[in-house]
């Protein structure tokens, strides 16, 4: 049982357009949710996080929302740039289970000059 | 440099030898998480230590056990190999109560490749 989903293995934006990536999760004990960016031949880096109290936490041109009712989540990055060309991973974690985190399986994010 | 420290980045081995993966925490970092990537898909969470204490566990294989030492640095023993272990191991460290809120720190990886 898969518990924090990402549908889209992929996704192609253009150059100064918007990239939204999506993720799902079942598990209700989730308390924090997370995405991190990984280029290759790298470890994954932690880009935002939002706790489970709130529903848009904003960082520069990244920019988290969590919907509770639907146990979703998404990414907004505006505008897109080349450099953010990377997979990127969603992630969920429960704080009364040690901070353990759980991933998606990614997507990968291309963005066209 | 993120300041998590994998080594080796590459390990190549026959079908039933053991190996040891190595990591080195960032600096003041006390949680030591494992992960395994196999082709393609998500990390998988192995197992979690916190100030030599192992903290959580995951789907990690019998034939697989893990240590933190004093001085922090953790290792992911791997025996028995198989070709299916052939991935990318991660090992990631975190503050105190920060890997839930704040996110882990990521080393680069041991890709294993099980021939």
């Amino acid at each position: 049982d898969q518990q924090v989903k990402q549908n889209s293995p992929s996704l192609s934006v253009q150059e100064g357009r918007i990239s939204i990536l999506n993720c799902d999760y079942t598990n209700s004990m989730f308390d924090y949710f997370l995405w991190y960016k990984k280029y290759p031949a790298e470890g994954p880096t932690f880009l935002i996080s939002i706790s489970s109290i709130k529903d848009k936490n904003e960082d520069g041109r990244f920019t988290v929302f969590l919907n509770k009712s639907a146990k979703h989540l998404s990414l907004h990055i505006v505008p897109s740039q080349p450099g953010d060309s990377a997979v990127y991973f969603c992630a969920a974690s429960a704080s009364t289970h040690a901070g353990k985190s759980t991933f998606g399986d990614g997507t990968t994010l291309t963005v066209k000059p | 440099d993120s300041g998590v420290t994998q080594t080796p980045k590459h390990l190549i081995t026959a079908t039933g030898q053991r190996v040891t993966l190595r990591c080195s925490p960032r600096s003041g970092d006390l949680s030591v998480y494992w992960y395994q990537q196999s082709l393609d898909q998500g990390l998988q969470f192995l197992i979690q230590y916190y100030n030599g204490e192992e903290r959580a566990k995951g789907n990690i294989l019998e034939r697989f056990s893990a240590q933190q030492f004093p001085d922090l640095h953790s290792e992911l023993n791997l025996s028995s190999l198989e070709l299916g272990d052939s991935a990318l191991y991660f090992c990631a460290s975190s503050s105190r109560g920060g890997g839930a809120s704040k996110g882990y720190t990521f080393g680069s990886g041991t890709r294993l490749t099980v021939v």
